[in-house]
């Protein structure tokens, strides 16, 4: 149980168009879900903590007009990349809190972002 | 804010040895939570072993357990026998009352064959 599934595992687009990650919980409602970033070798870096139907809470320095964030039902998070440009390229991450799990935080496998 | 730090980029063991990972943290909140996570190549974050701080019992998760000590805010994980399978890298991790995560910046273990 607490799978999270993200898709796609990988995706390269040109700069100045935007990328739409998705984020699932296959068998479990997440009510808050969480983005992260994270740059090889180092740590991961929260972006935002994403709610069922409200808006996201960005940490400080994440443009939020940048990296769009939609959690339109319990089981679904979605974080779109706008104008992407190659300092965007990285690795993103989501997890989700499972009910059943207490405080911890399953994650997806991953998404690896290359903006040329 | 909390804190969390990991003291050792990188650690090697022996298959079948023995290996600890350090992690101390900083809080002034009584309730909180520890976790252990793996991210090996595939840089799929697995779950490890958590612990809740109210538990004084150290949590054990077959061949992987903690020693939790509250009032040195300590948390090192201790991974017997070790296997190939374990080279990873390990983040410690806390979670406080807010539900904010704070991560280290990971131990990078090899395990040699």
């Amino acid at each position: 149980g607490a799978v999270v599934s993200q898709h796609p595992s990988w995706v390269i687009c040109k700069s100045g168009t935007s990328v739409k990650i998705e984020c699932r919980s296959l068998d479990f409602q997440a009510t808050t879900m969480f983005w992260y970033r994270q740059f090889p070798k180092q740590s991961l870096m929260l972006m935002a903590t994403s709610n069922e139907g409200s808006k996201a809470t960005y940490e400080q320095g994440v443009e939020k007009d940048k990296f769009l964030i939609n959690h339109a039902s319990l089981t679904l998070s979605t974080l779109t990349v706008t104008s992407a440009h190659p300092e965007d390229s990285s690795f993103y991450i989501c997890s989700a809190r499972s009910p059943a799990g207490g405080q911890t935080q399953y994650f997806g496998p991953g998404t690896r972002l290359l903006v040329l | 804010a909390q804190t969390v730090t990991q003291s050792q980029p990188e650690m090697s063991v022996q298959e079948a040895e023995t290996v600890t990972l350090s992690c101390t943290y900083d809080t002034s909140e009584s309730n909180y939570y520890l976790f252990w996570y793996k991210q090996p190549p595939s840089r799929q974050m697995i779950l490890v072993i958590r612990q809740e701080a109210y538990k004084q019992q150290n949590a054990t998760e077959n061949r992987f357990s903690v020693n939790f000590q509250k009032a040195a805010k300590s948390f090192s994980l201790k991974i017997s026998d070790s296997q190939l399978g374990d080279t990873a890298m390990y983040f410690c991790a806390l979670e406080d009352t807010g539900n904010q995560f704070y991560f280290g910046t990971g131990t990078s273990l090899t395990v040699i064959p």
